[in-house]
């Protein structure tokens, strides 16, 4: 069974920085290509960040380019999401998403999510 | 960046009635590469469509998607209690990967 388990959200001042990580089990982790989506309390869903399976190729939405680093470690079957800078509009649940795919950018749905976990940004 | 616009915005039915919710695409889009997605209170969002009609595994088949141009249409036939929930329409063939802003089928 694939399994997607985010950790590492919680409280963090404006401008601070925040590692989330996700540990994936039940599928080759790295044959997949992963994401992060957020949702911002009450709101909709927003692409945040790609790698492909290798992690040789990666992808920023415009807002999170330069203030957020997506990584994996294919070894320990984990995906990272470095956040720097943020923001009060940063504060959401971050999820850990695949892609039935090796590349990021390989058309294809999100086929599992995890249950996501929530960064609130804060003073 | 291309824009999905849902509508409506909330959906008010009763169990056993047909919901019908739209997402139009603000420019062409390859209606392969359209996905639904259904999002229950505290749950992440499951894949229920991709391909604009075909359905995700275990998904019932009273779930439906089609296409037409840049408008793509989710009809769920009879729904269950289960079905009330809220509703996100994706497309993943350009980047980023866009979602439109849900719609909610809620219990009349």
């Amino acid at each position: 069974e694939v399994q997607l388990m985010e950790s590492g959200g919680g409280l963090v001042q404006p401008g601070g920085s925040l590692r989330l990580s996700c540990s994936a089990t039940g599928f080759t982790f790295s044959s997949y290509a992963m994401h992060w989506v957020r949702q911002a309390p009450g709101k909709g869903l927003e692409y945040v960040s790609g790698i492909s399976h290798n992690g040789g190729d990666t992808y920023y939405a415009d807002s999170m380019r330069g203030r957020f680093t997506i990584s994996r470690d294919n070894s320990k079957n984990t995906l990272y999401l470095q956040m720097s800078s943020l923001r009060a509009d940063d504060t959401a649940i971050y999820y850990c998403v695949r892609t039935h795919s090796n590349n990021w950018y390989s058309a294809q749905s999100f086929d599992y999510w995890g249950q996501g976990t929530l960064v609130t940004v804060s003073s | 960046e291309i824009v999905l616009t849902q509508s409506p915005g909330t959906l008010s039915l009763s169990p056993g009635e047909r919901a019908t919710l739209s997402c139009r695409a603000s420019q062409s889009l390859n209606s392969i590469y359209l996905a639904w997605y259904q999002q229950k209170p505290g749950q992440a969002p499951r894949l229920l469509i991709y391909g604009a009609s075909s359905r995700a595994t275990g998904i019932p088949d009273r779930f439906n998607g089609s296409a037409s141009g840049t408008d793509f249409t989710l009809t769920i036939n009879r729904l269950e209690p289960e079905d009330f929930a809220v509703y996100y329409c994706q497309q993943y063939g350009s980047a980023p990967r866009t979602f439109g802003q849900g719609t909610k089928v809620e219990i009349k």
